[in-house]
């Protein structure tokens, strides 16, 4: 049962830290998705990666958000130094070469608290 | 930009009865791609149907139906027979035809219906 996986699912830190998010995406899938959830402004997306190569990171706060694509298998999100305002839910998509036309599978998502 | 709108942020619907949740969408593009998905407390977002631009007739998947106005830039989600498990947030979703280029494939949401199911 081919799935996206996300680690940490929770993750509480203190302002000022620094922060990882990691994505697994199925296995063959060549774009990965960054969405951030929140109550005020709901799902956003914050990067886009095919190929392993980011095409667009519009959606992130350049100045304290990166997300790379180190190979196939991992794509990583982080934010460093983090603020309150960056809690939310995280959540990493996928989707295959040959799939794009339709759905994207989403890893169940990390849940950040920034104190 | 491509917008997404759902005007009910709640609705209540008994047990075995049938609800409508409602979207609408603006766009300038003629070819697209919508979706409603499914995000219990669990947090995970679920497909349930998905409806391309350019076909007339209605997606359906079992219990969960679409309306698909084109012109008026309409979508809404029909459940019938509610269950209990049908409890959650749902999402309704847009998405350009990435054959035409021009697009990101990204989804872009709307902020979402709380459905409660009520036994």
């Amino acid at each position: 049962d081919a799935r996206v996986t996300q680690t940490p699912r929770h993750k509480v830190t203190e302002m000022g830290q620094e922060v990882t998010m990691r994505c697994q995406p199925i296995l063959g899938h060549n774009t990965v998705f960054w969405y951030r959830q929140t109550m005020m402004q709901g799902l956003e997306l914050l990067a886009y990666f095919r190929n392993r190569a980011p095409l667009d990171d519009s959606g992130m706060p350049k100045d304290r958000f990166s997300a790379e694509m180190p190979d196939a298998t991992l794509a990583t999100l982080k934010i460093q130094p983090s603020e309150p305002r960056d809690s939310a839910v995280y959540f990493c998509a996928s989707v295959g070469r040959g799939q794009g036309l339709y759905e994207q599978f989403f890893g169940p998502g990390t849940r950040l608290t920034v104190l | 930009a491509q917008t997404v709108t759902q005007s009910q942020p709640e609705m209540s619907v008994q047990e075995a009865e049938t609800v409508t949740l409602s979207c609408t969408y603006d766009t300038s593009e003629s070819d697209y791609y919508l979706f409603w998905y499914k995000q219990p407390p669990s947090r995970q977002m679920i497909l349930v149907i998905r409806q391309e631009a350019y076909k007339q007739q209605n997606a359906t998947e079992n219990r969960f139906s679409v309306n698909f106005q084109k012109a008026a830039k309409s979508f809404s989600l029909k459940i019938s027979d509610s269950q209990l498990g049908d409890a959650a947030m749902y999402f309704c979703a847009y998405r350009s035809n990435l054959r035409y280029g021009g697009s990101q494939g990204n989804l872009i949401f709307g902020k979402g219906t709380k459905l409660s199911v009520k036994p």
